[in-house]
């Protein structure tokens, strides 16, 4: 069975803070990963990783793949309030199909 | 801007009564997508489409049913709604022939009471 798993599953720190999210998957058909931000709606696209060792940035995020030991991290630097949300990682298993973690639950206090 | 609209961000139902959840998408996206979210269940699969017409089970089909008769439209049918499909129901869509894209609806938060 196809699995993702993310850790931790609830994280509170003080704005300017650096945290570190992780997700690791054990999956039969690896087409990529995915993380997703979602605040009260719809959860919103943030990195897509298919290579192993090569980081991605946005802003103040970043996230790796690695792919021998099955994980990826999610790295926000210098925290802002804006940041608080649930982060969603998942990994694409051929046809299409998205298979999600548990989310975890990132709240920034200022 | 390119949009996935889901018909209604709260409903109230009651058990036993048929449900409909619809979603519109605007993108000419092959593959839609219904999935449930559950506080420490994370985003589960229910089923998916990757055509006009065709459907594919996935992680939880079981009390729900599905229907693709337009590319853009994909319905998902609760067929005697029970307390514990109470969820936030999550349409998505993607193009055909990648690894990811999905763009995602807003969300149906459904209470069965």
């Amino acid at each position: 069975e196809d699995k993702v798993v993310q850790s931790p599953l609830s994280l509170v720190v003080h704005e300017g803070d650096t945290v570190t999210l992780n997700c690791s998957y054990e999956v039969t058909n690896f087409r990529s990963l995915l993380w997703y931000k979602q605040e009260k709606k719809a959860p919103t696209f943030l990195f897509m990783l298919t290579s192993s060792g090569i980081e991605k940035k946005s802003g103040r995020l970043s996230s790796i793949l690695d792919k021998k030991e099955l994980f990826s991290i999610l790295n926000i630097t210098a925290t802002q309030t804006g940041d608080s949300a649930v982060y969603l990682c998942a990994v694409s298993v051929g046809a299409q199909k998205l298979v999600f973690g548990q989310g975890t639950r990132l709240t920034i206090n200022p | 801007d390119v949009k996935v609209t889901q018909s209604s961000r709260y409903l109230v139902k009651r058990t036993g009564e048929k449900v409909f959840l619809e979603c519109v998408q605007d993108m000419d996206h092959e593959n839609m997508f219904w999935y449930r979210q559950d506080p420490g269940l994370g985003l589960r699969l229910i089923y998916f489409s990757y055509d006009v017409k065709m459907k594919e089970k996935g992680d939880i089909p079981e009390g729900y049913s599905v229907s693709r008769e337009k590319k853009e439209r994909f319905s998902l049918i609760l067929e005697s709604a029970s307390t514990n499909q109470t969820s936030m129901y999550l349409c998505a869509s993607s193009p055909g022939g990648t690894g990811g894209g999905y763009t995602f609806g807003s969300g149906t938060r459904l209470t069965v009471v």
